[in-house]
């Protein structure tokens, strides 16, 4: 591994379906974020953690959750999929939490929620 | 509420020199990021700047006027390789960033 791991890095999920996404770094980063991005928006942050056990909601949390019980992985669940989810997600690391340091971004997952 | 406008689209010719704007509107301000994404990919880091002036990174540039809430980008000798979509994200009072919707840049030979 070298950086960001994301998976999958594609889905079709029917909708109510609970969806885990992964993401695993090997950079001993403190900060992990996720973001989604959809089309004619700037990306938008759904939740982050500044150091392993505590996480924080972002600007779009709703039907979101995650968890970071280790340095390396910040997993993103949606418990129960809706369209509106459909989105590519993703994941991030930063050596600087608060906003100040150079963000290392994974390939992304495209979702579609049907 | 906070507000990150860059241009949707830009047009420029292969050798030629673009100039990317963004200006913002933000709570507090602790810094301006410029981001590159090509299509399909994940954004990479380009630039930060904090302070007032031009920090010149090889053929990119990033300028930064915090009194006007204004930035630019601009590349320099561009290449085909440089058509992407640039994305500016300011770090607000609470360190949160709010990014753009991004700038998609053709390049035509």
């Amino acid at each position: 591994i070298a950086g960001i791991t994301q998976a999958p890095t594609s889905q079709i999920l029917a909708a109510g379906r609970r969806m885990t996404l992964r993401c695993t770094q090997d950079m001993r980063h403190n900060a992990m974020y996720w973001y989604r991005q959809d089309l004619g928006l700037g990306l938008r942050l759904i939740h982050y953690s500044n150091t392993a056990g505590t996480t924080g909601k972002g600007e779009v949390p709703d039907g979101y959750s995650v968890s970071r019980a280790n340095t390396d992985d910040f997993p993103l669940t949606l418990a129960s999929a809706v369209p509106s989810q459909t989105s590519v997600y993703f994941c991030a690391s930063s050596d600087s939490a608060g906003g100040t340091g150079e963000l290392i971004f994974g390939e992304g997952s495209r979702l579609t929620v049907l | 509420g906070q507000n990150i406008d860059q241009p949707t689209e830009m047009t420029a010719t292969e050798g030629a020199i673009v100039q990317i704007n963004c200006t913002y509107q933000t709570s507090g301000f602790n810094g301006l990021f410029w981001y590159q994404q090509h299509a399909g990919e994940a954004p990479t880091f380009l630039s930060y700047n904090v302070l007032d002036g031009l920090e010149e990174k090889g053929r990119f540039s990033s300028f930064l006027s915090r009194s006007k809430g204004y930035s630019y980008l601009l590349l320099k000798e561009l290449q085909m390789k440089d058509s992407a979509s640039y994305l500016c994200a300011v770090s607000d009072s609470n360190y949160q960033l709010i990014w753009g919707a991004g700038t998609k840049l053709i390049i035509k030979p």
